[in-house]
């Protein structure tokens, strides 16, 4: 079974400009979840996503948006980029139904470097 | 309150030796689970084991056991006969909430050195 796919794996960007990262759940699972990991702050939970609706949010500002398509896969888009943003962006998935015992399985990441 | 404490932010393990990770948590919640997470340098988060707040026996994956004490609201992970590869980060998570309201948390993580 393919695991979590996540797109691209490196981006250098510039102040002012955007980005849209990709990522793939695995097969079956519809809960796709987002978290930006820096040095200073940790991992931080940015959004999650079941069935094309955004259903948790953390306290990010509005810049960042995301999405999630009828195949499960999910976009996270960031407007406006600014020097705090470069992370390691981390995408999870997970069924997304049922109890607390579902572990999620995370992406590679993608590490976005603003310059 | 923090609903994720990981107290040590560093440790050092001589190879061979056994080593404990401390994670205490805090939740209102009855039916919750506890997770812990590796993270290698390469920054790929790794899921290691699971624990049910309703489960009687602790969690054990192959070297990796969890000590879950309920009542002080800890679940400590356990790795026996530590090996090299084991340098990493770990992390404990907690999911709260039931259906469409599960609220995953992360602590800050313990940065796990293993000597040769």
């Amino acid at each position: 079974k393919a695991g979590v796919t996540q797109t691209p794996r490196y981006l250098i960007k510039t102040r002012g400009q955007q980005v849209t990262l990709s990522c793939s759940p695995i097969s079956g699972h519809r809960s796709v979840s987002w978290y930006q990991q820096t040095p200073g702050q940790g991992l931080q939970f940015l959004f999650e996503y079941f069935s094309e609706t955004q259903r948790n949010k953390g306290n990010f500002p509005g810049r960042f948006s995301g999405r999630q398509f009828s195949n499960s896969r999910s976009e996270m888009n960031v407007s406006t980029l600014e020097l705090g943003d470069s992370a390691l962006y981390l995408c999870a998935s997970s069924l997304g139904q049922g109890g607390s015992n579902q572990p999620q399985h995370f992406g590679d990441g993608t590490r976005l470097s603003i310059l | 309150a923090q609903k994720i404490t990981q107290t040590q932010p560093g440790m050092f393990v001589q190879e061979k030796e056994a080593v404990t990770l401390d994670c205490t948590y805090d939740t209102s919640d009855q039916s919750y689970g506890l997770f812990w997470y590796k993270q290698p340098s390469s920054g790929e988060m790794i899921f290691l084991i699971y624990q049910g707040s309703y489960d009687e026996q602790n969690a054990t994956e192959g070297r990796y056991s969890l000590n879950f004490q309920k009542a002080r609201k800890s679940a400590n992970l356990v790795i026996s006969a530590s090996q090299l590869g084991d340098s990493a980060m770990y992390f404990c998570a907690m999911r709260e909430g039931t259906g469409g309201y599960q609220k995953v948390t992360f602590g800050t993580g313990t940065k796990l050195q293993v000597i040769p």
